[in-house]
């Protein structure tokens, strides 16, 4: 399993760009990139999932290099209700059994 | 609402007690996890059922014993547990385990245990 390495945390205020990035020097050809959000006394929550290059869906982009080896999510213009940990996963296409690292507290402040 | 139900959302007990809790989701899914997050420390995956049978154990002390019944339940007894086994449990499902699907999460159940 590729092991993951990002920020423990990080602070910003409302209306900014926040940009969290995650190694994965390890990543398996196979393996695909997600991003799980979780607030207190709750369950994580999906936000977003990639291969390669970019994606984007309602809630964030994902960004990922050629070589893969890491990524960078980024939650455009956000508010405090966006204060929360941000989980990075590497998941074996053909495996399902995630295991989360320590995750990145990000605190927006107003 | 994720379509995963977690009951109760608090408990407390003691060492010597016997507890169980209850997982149901809602969303047709054949894979069905457990979840344990201590404070200040990663999720740890304890046990990941497919399609009701048990595929992983990750190591998991005895004193915890699951049950997936059928796909939409899961349960996690409790016996004779420490104080360090104080955590959010977490119950989670996916479509499948084979495949690269999202997890989706109930609100865990807060475990105390004195």
């Amino acid at each position: 399993l590729a092991k993951t390495t990002q920020p423990i945390s990080m602070d910003s205020y409302e209306g900014q760009e926040v940009n969290i990035t995650c190694s994965h020097n390890n990543i398996a050809t196979n393996d695909y990139i997600t991003w799980y959000q979780q607030f207190p006394s709750q369950g994580p929550r999906f936000i977003i999932q990639g291969y390669k290059t970019k994606v984007t869906n309602e809630v964030a982009s994902l960004f990922i290099p050629a070589d893969r080896k890491s990524s960078t999510l980024s939650l455009p213009r956000v508010s405090l209700s966006d204060t929360a940990v941000y989980y990075c996963l590497v998941v074996a296409y053909n495996n399902n059994d995630m295991r989360f690292g320590a995750g990145t507290r990000l605190t927006v402040k107003p | 609402e994720t379509g995963v139900t977690q009951t109760p959302r608090h408990l407390v007990m003691g060492m010597t007690n016997k507890k169980s809790l209850k997982c149901e989701q809602h969303l047709g899914h054949n894979a069905m996890y457990w979840y344990k997050q201590s404070a200040k420390k990663p999720l740890e995956l304890m046990f990941v059922y497919s399609l009701e049978e048990r595929v992983e154990n990750n190591s998991v002390p005895s004193r915890f014993s699951p049950e997936c019944p059928n796909s939409s339940h899961l349960f996690l007894h409790l016996h004779t547990l420490q104080p360090e086994d104080s955590a959010l449990y977490l119950c989670a499902s996916s479509q499948d385990r084979a495949l690269n699907e999202k997890l989706f999460f109930g609100s865990g159940t807060q475990l105390s245990v004195l």
